[in-house]
């Protein structure tokens, strides 16, 4: 099955500098890639996603990138802001098969 | 945001009692789902449904069940809580499976004593 791993596991970065998480996956049949953010003691939710066909989308000030080929997506986060400190997860799936998720990212932004 | 509602948001319990927790939804979407999250570990699948009655294993589903009833529902029973099931459980949502995204609940914060 589908495996997902993120780097890093935490992250620091002076607030107006840009913070990048990376994502891997094992199955190159996964079509569909979801970045969720989590605040402290709230839910997950969903502030981007990709699907296959697309190499790159951009929402302001957050972008997703994809390479199929080596298998990897990124999250980029550019001129961060106190409020983007949370956890970050990545997640993967192809076709009906369901979700799966990366460990995670804490993202701190120092001011 | 998506109309999901989780009780209770807070339980103790202890060692070896029943415990059910409960998402409902307003949502009218076909699949649901159980996620536990713990520190390291990120969101786990325990439990999902595709429809009424129409139910299936994640990857953590050891000492747990699940029922769903009606589209609205769906429940989540430790059938004897232990202390490895102290946790945040998350339900969520989605219209389709896998290329579709979740909607998570807020969350159901259980510690087993």
């Amino acid at each position: 099955g589908e495996n997902v791993e993120q780097h890093p596991s935490t992250l620091s970065v002076q607030e107006g500098d840009s913070a990048v998480i990376k994502c891997t996956y094992s199955d190159s049949a996964s079509n569909y890639f979801p970045w969720y953010k989590q605040e402290l003691g709230k839910r997950p939710q969903l502030i981007i996603d990709i699907r296959s066909n697309v190499g790159e989308k951009k929402d302001q000030r957050i972008a997703v990138t994809l390479n199929k080929t080596a298998k990897h997506f990124s999250l980029h986060i550019t001129e961060t802001q106190p409020e983007d400190s949370a956890v970050y997860f990545c997640a993967a799936s192809r076709g009906a098969q369901k979700l799966v998720f990366g460990q995670g990212t804490r993202l701190t932004i120092n001011p | 945001d998506a109309g999901i509602t989780q009780s209770p948001r807070h339980k103790v319990t202890e060692t070896g009692t029943p415990v059910t927790l409960r998402c409902h939804q307003t949502e009218n979407h076909r699949y649901m789902y159980w996620y536990r999250q713990d520190p390291g570990h990120g969101l786990r699948l325990i439990h999902y449904s595709y429809g009424v009655k129409d139910t299936d294993k994640g990857e953590v589903s050891d000492g747990y069940s699940v029922s769903r009833s009606k589209t609205e529902d769906f429940l989540l029973t430790l059938e004897s809580a232990t202390s490895s099931q102290t946790s945040v459980y998350f339900c969520a949502i989605s219209e389709s499976v896998g290329s579709s995204p979740l909607h998570f609940g807020n969350g159901t914060r259980l510690t087993v004593t």
